[in-house]
Parts: structure tokens; C-alpha cells; sequence
């Protein structure tokens, strides 16, 4: 079945740690996108790429780094300036982002030791 | 500065009745608005949405309209289900719609 897929599903992160979030897809699509959820409050964007090996920040974006060496990949990294990280990350795509909903994996949610 | 509101937190209906979620959004340049469906520890499920040039969608029990000049949508849900009961997010494009933009979410329950 066709879908994204996110991992782990729960992530424990000592201070000080950078930590990396896993999202693929075999969608085909190009765009993909990371979100963070935090407890009453709407997603809010990180990074967004819309083509391998390009990626622009979000609304978000200080203390996280991501990568798109393979279009079907777009790992999230959570380093050590995010001096907030406890919260659920969700990845999502897109085959047109001007006229197709994004489709989301079913998120990780990420904890400080 | 939050573009897009969603100003009931939760939302109690009975089976069978019709539910409505409400959404508000300020920037008139938004023009693809999106319904999603989340339930907990999941991912969002798309569920509907309306481009700026439509004021009306429907797909099966639900249905989005679009009330540009108040920058109002709704989503209605006839007739509820307790399978409907999950949070439901509004979200907000424009332009290229590269850029979501979500409200905070409103709970429905569904009672049987």
C-alpha cells in the first residue's frame, strides 16, 4: 500500500542530544513537509521541500535541520537549540501542493529524558 | 498572529443530528482551504476541501461552504456518527499552497 511512513513512533531525547525523525514515502510525490503539534494547538510548519535536494524554512524552523538527498525521504533532525522539542512531529506530502491536499503519517512524538 | 481560528474548542452532538464546525481565517489572500479529521496518536486524515472560487463542496455526509466576504467556512456533517468523533482541523493555502496554515483544532463528540 502506498502511504508515509514515520519512525520511531515515540523517541526519547536526553538534553543536549540532536536526534533524527525518519519520514518516507512511495507516493511519488515531491513535495514533502515536516509539522509540530503541541497540546491544544494547530500544526505549525518547519521546513518544506519541494523537489530533492531543495528545502525552504518554515514558520518555525530554529533548532532543526532537515535533508532531501532522495525524494522519497526527508528526515527531520532535532538539534540541541530547539530548546523546546517535547511535542508530535508530523510529515506529510504532496503530488501537486497548488491543488492537492496533503496526505500526513501517523507522527512521532518525541519526549526529553 | 493566528489567520486561522477556530474559536469552539469542542462540540457534543447526538447521533443521527447535524454537526457544524466553524473556522475563521483573516488573510484574504488564502484561496484553498482544507478539513482534516485527526484521531489520537494518528496522523490528520484529509477529509474535504474548497478552492475561493467555489462557496460550496460536498462529499457524501460532509459538506465545506465558503463565506468568502465574512472569511468564514464551515464544515457540516449530517448525520453524525460516533465514528465522527475525532479532532477536526481547518487549514488555510495560498498561492502555490506550499504553506498550510492550520487553526487549533475543534473536538467533536457524537453521543449514541
Amino acid at each position: 500500500d502506498g502511504g508515509i511512513t514515520q519512525s520511531p513512533k515515540y523517541l526519547f531525547r536526553k538534553e543536549g542530544q540532536n536526534v533524527t525523525l525518519s519520514c518516507e514515502q512511495n507516493l511519488n510525490h515531491d513535495a514533502m513537509y515536516w509539522y509540530r503539534q503541541d497540546p491544544g494547538q494547530g500544526l505549525r510548519l518547519i521546513y518544506y521541500s519541494q523537489i530533492v535536494n531543495d528545502f525552504q524554512k518554515g514558520d518555525i524552523a530554529e533548532g532543526y535541520s532537515v535533508s532531501r538527498e532522495k525524494k522519497e525521504s526527508f528526515p527531520l533532525t532535532v538539534t540541541s537549540a530547539q530548546k523546546n522539542p517535547t511535542a508530535f512531529y508530523l510529515c506529510a506530502s504532496t503530488g501537486d501542493p497548488r491543488g492537492q491536499p496533503q496526505h500526513f503519517g501517523d507522527g512521532t512524538r518525541l519526549s526529553i529524558l | 498572529d493566528q489567520q486561522v481560528k477556530q474559536n469552539s474548542p469542542s462540540l457534543s452532538v447526538q447521533e443521527g443530528r447535524i454537526s457544524i464546525l466553524n473556522c475563521d481565517y483573516t488573510n484574504s489572500m488564502f484561496d484553498y482551504f482544507l478539513w482534516y479529521k485527526k484521531y489520537p496518536a494518528e496522523g490528520p486524515t484529509f477529509l474535504i476541501s474548497i478552492s475561493s472560487i467555489k462557496d460550496k463542496n460536498e462529499d457524501g455526509r460532509f459538506t465545506v461552504f465558503l463565506n468568502k466576504s465574512a472569511k468564514h467556512l464551515s464544515l457540516h456533517i449530517v448525520p453524525s456518527q460516533p465514528g465522527d468523533s475525532a479532532v477536526y482541523f481547518c487549514a488555510a493555502s495560498r498561492g502555490n499552497g506550499n504553506k498550510l496554515v492550520f487553526g487549533a483544532g475543534t473536538i467533536l463528540r457524537v453521543k449514541s
